[in-house]
């Protein structure tokens, strides 16, 4: 199957500091990637949508300045928490659809990413 | 805007039993797709099963089943033979095929299933 991978699976980082969180298609082309966060014991909500060569769509509510979303090829999508601070605490998690829309609606997802900000 | 509802946030069941989880949706659209996915502790979001709107008959994956009332908007998953690894949240999520292809997530149901 379609493998997504997501790095790093856990940072801390202080207050203030940039972090970029990477999201890779392993096996296929994603020519759109998702960012969603989850709160503990939530469910995912969906920040952004990122497709290949051009900006990303952000969902309402969502700081496009504080969440910088880059997806430069078909296979690489980085998520950058620009000045974090504390409330940004969560658990990021990227997904990949492959293929063009009428070929499959799968998305597949990786396994997140912990970000602590102290 | 679409919604989607997991009216059980927890359940239990015994291994080797049966489980049904619950999901009801609502949408304006005719074209989409119910997915379930599982999240064990690891935090994996795992697919489970796919439904196109479009067919009636209903999807199975090996102990994975769904019961798909369209009309009702329902899209329950049946576990039968439940083990231990089942163990996990699941949630069950909405795409509008002529919107992005973007999930819409139910709020989640947390199964345990006891030895």
């Amino acid at each position: 199957g379609a493998v997504v991978s997501q790095h790093p699976s856990r940072v801390i980082c202080k207050s203030g500091t940039s972090v970029k969180i990477e999201c890779r298609s392993l096996d296929f082309q994603a020519t759109t990637m998702f960012w969603y966060r989850q709160f503990p014991k939530k469910s995912l909500m969906l920040m952004a949508t990122s497709n290949e060569g051009s900006k990303a769509t952000y969902e309402q509510g969502v700081e496009k300045d504080k969440f910088l979303i880059n997806h430069a090829s078909l296979t690489l999508s980085t998520l950058t928490v620009t000045s974090a601070h504390p409330e940004d605490s969560s658990f990021y998690i990227c997904s990949a659809r492959e293929g063009p829309a009428w070929a499959k609606n799968i998305q597949y997802f990786g396994a997140g990413t912990r970000l602590s900000v102290l | 805007a679409q919604t989607v509802t997991q009216s059980q946030p927890e359940m239990s069941v015994q291994e080797a039993e049966t489980v049904t989880l619950s999901c009801t949706y609502d949408t304006s659209e005719s074209n989409y797709y119910l997915f379930w996915y599982k999240q064990p502790p690891s935090r994996q979001m795992i697919l489970v099963i796919r439904q196109e709107a479009y067919k009636q008959q209903n999807a199975t994956e090996n102990r994975f089943s769904v019961n798909f009332q369209k009309a009702a908007k329902s899209f329950s998953l049946k576990i039968s033979d439940s083990q231990l690894g089942d163990t996990a949240m699941y949630f069950c999520a909405f795409m509008n095929n002529n919107a992005g292809n973007m999930l819409t997530f139910g709020g989640g149901t947390r199964l345990m299933v006891k030895p």
